[in-house]
């Protein structure tokens, strides 16, 4: 099955600092990999996700970068706030062609970022 | 309001106990999931449903029992053979592969 290997396990920074958060998978059938984050006490929300098809997609301050090849993908955040400080959690899925189809979700273990003022 | 809702939001359980935490969905999702989170471990997947009257086994699946009689309810139960069931345990849909829908979880503590 597959497996996500996520690092570091906890990443402190400065404000204004940028963060970058890396994971690995295993399975090269896997197609879909989104970031979710985690505020202490909440529930898991999406905050971007990327399929296999593209390379790199930005939303504002974050970006997600995938290597097919070497099977990982990474989370860049830019200009980090303190409310970005929380638990983020990267995935893999696999999807098919038309993308109605669905396998298990896989989690890596978190990152707990914390971001200074 | 459109969403997933699971309760209890606090759920206590003694030895040798069976509890069932309660998992709905109204926004027509096909697949479900059941998460167990324990600190420095992420989430880690119990059992999982594509559809009505199906479901699979996760990761960690030992312990636990489920059902998915409808589309909307996905109830997970944690029996006395789950040995050390004290964790944080998240609901979540999706409509294909997609964003994964989370409810606000439930923690379950052992007294």
């Amino acid at each position: 099955g597959e497996n996500v290997e996520q690092h570091p396990s906890t990443l402190s920074v400065q404000e204004g600092d940028s963060a970058v958060i890396k994971c690995t998978y295993s399975d090269s059938a896997s197609n879909y990999f989104p970031w979710y984050k985690q505020e202490l006490g909440k529930r898991p929300q999406l905050i971007i996700d990327i399929r296999s098809n593209v390379g790199e997609k930005k939303d504002q301050r974050i970006a997600v970068t995938l290597n097919k090849t070497a099977k990982h993908f990474s989370l860049h955040i830019t200009e980090t706030q303190p409310e970005d400080s929380a638990v983020y959690f990267c995935a893999a899925s696999l999807a098919n062609a038309g993308g109605t189809s669905y396998g298990k979700l896989t989690f890596g273990q978190g990152t707990i970022l914390t971001v200074h003022p | 309001d459109g969403g997933i809702t699971q309760s209890p939001k606090y759920l206590f359980r003694k030895e040798g106990q069976n509890v069932t935490l309660s998992c709905e969905q109204n926004l027509n999702h096909d697949a479900m999931y059941w998460y167990r989170q324990d600190p420095g471990q992420g989430l880690r997947l119990i059992y999982y449903s594509q559809i009505v009257n199906d479901f699979q086994k996760g990761d960690i699946a030992e312990g636990y029992s489920v059902s998915r009689e409808k589309k909307e309810s996905f109830p997970l139960t944690v029996t006395s053979a789950q040995k050390n069931p004290t964790a944080f345990y998240l609901c979540a849909s999706s409509i294909g592969v997609g964003e994964a829908f989370f409810g606000q979880g439930t923690r379950l503590t052992v007294v």
